[in-house]
């Protein structure tokens, strides 16, 4: 079956500029994580969806950070402002309903900020 | 506050010799612990976990809530072994989230 997507796989911007990062989980999965991976460190947690709300939201580094869920499905991840410490590989993950059920990765984005 | 220590970025080990990644964590409750591994060019994904309590690729790894510490061992290596190895750990419940250590990566040399 189809495992957790996330579009583009690749995003290079300009410093100052918006991007929106998008995340398609596995289908009947009703929890969704983005995280932040660093070149050489380790996954940094930004943001929890149950549903379509988000209990956890603690570790969005600024206000430049926001993102959305619509429909128990689709995510998107929004940088506004984009600076280059901004340049990341960006995870998305899907578990069926909690942190403690299996959490299946998707492939990430790599976003680079010129 | 949850916090998971994975104090060694690199470990390199002999093919045939036992393996111990090193994981500690703090945590006030009961925590659910968690290893997650990348292999190049691979998505993340789960090892194994606690609860289970079992062995994957030989891999084994025991919660000692004394020493708060969740070691991940293989008594010998392969070279398949070689990747990425993430430590998580979940408080439970629905509002919880999985934090994750900073990642031991294993190298198996001939």
């Amino acid at each position: 079956g189809a495992g957790v997507s996330q579009s583009p796989s690749n995003k290079v911007t300009e410093k100052g500029k918006d991007v929106e990062l998008r995340c398609d989980p596995i289908s009947g999965h009703t929890a969704l994580y983005w995280y932040r991976q660093r070149l050489g460190q380790g996954l940094e947690f930004l943001i929890y969806f149950q549903g379509n709300s988000a209990p956890d939201k603690s570790g969005l580094p600024s206000d430049r950070f926001s993102a959305e869920r619509t429909g128990e499905s689709v995510s998107t991840l929004t940088i506004q402002r984009t600076q280059q410490e901004d340049s990341a590989v960006y995870l998305c993950a899907s578990s069926l309903e909690s942190s403690t059920d299996t959490q299946y990765f998707g492939p990430g984005t790599r976003l680079t900020v010129l | 506050a949850q916090r998971v220590t994975q104090p060694e970025k690199l470990l390199s080990v002999f093919k045939g010799a036992p393996v111990e990644l090193k994981c500690n964590y703090s945590y006030s409750g009961s925590p659910e612990l968690f290893w997650y591994v990348q292999y190049s060019r691979q998505r993340l994904q789960l090892l194994l976990r606690h609860i289970s309590r079992e062995s994957i690729k030989g891999f084994t790894a025991d919660l000692n809530k004394g020493e708060t510490s969740f070691h991940l061992k293989k008594p010998f290596a392969q070279e398949e072994d070689s990747a990425m190895y993430y430590c998580a750990l979940s408080g439970g419940g629905t509002a919880s989230k999985l934090t994750f250590g900073t990642g031991t990566r294993l190298q198996v040399t001939l």
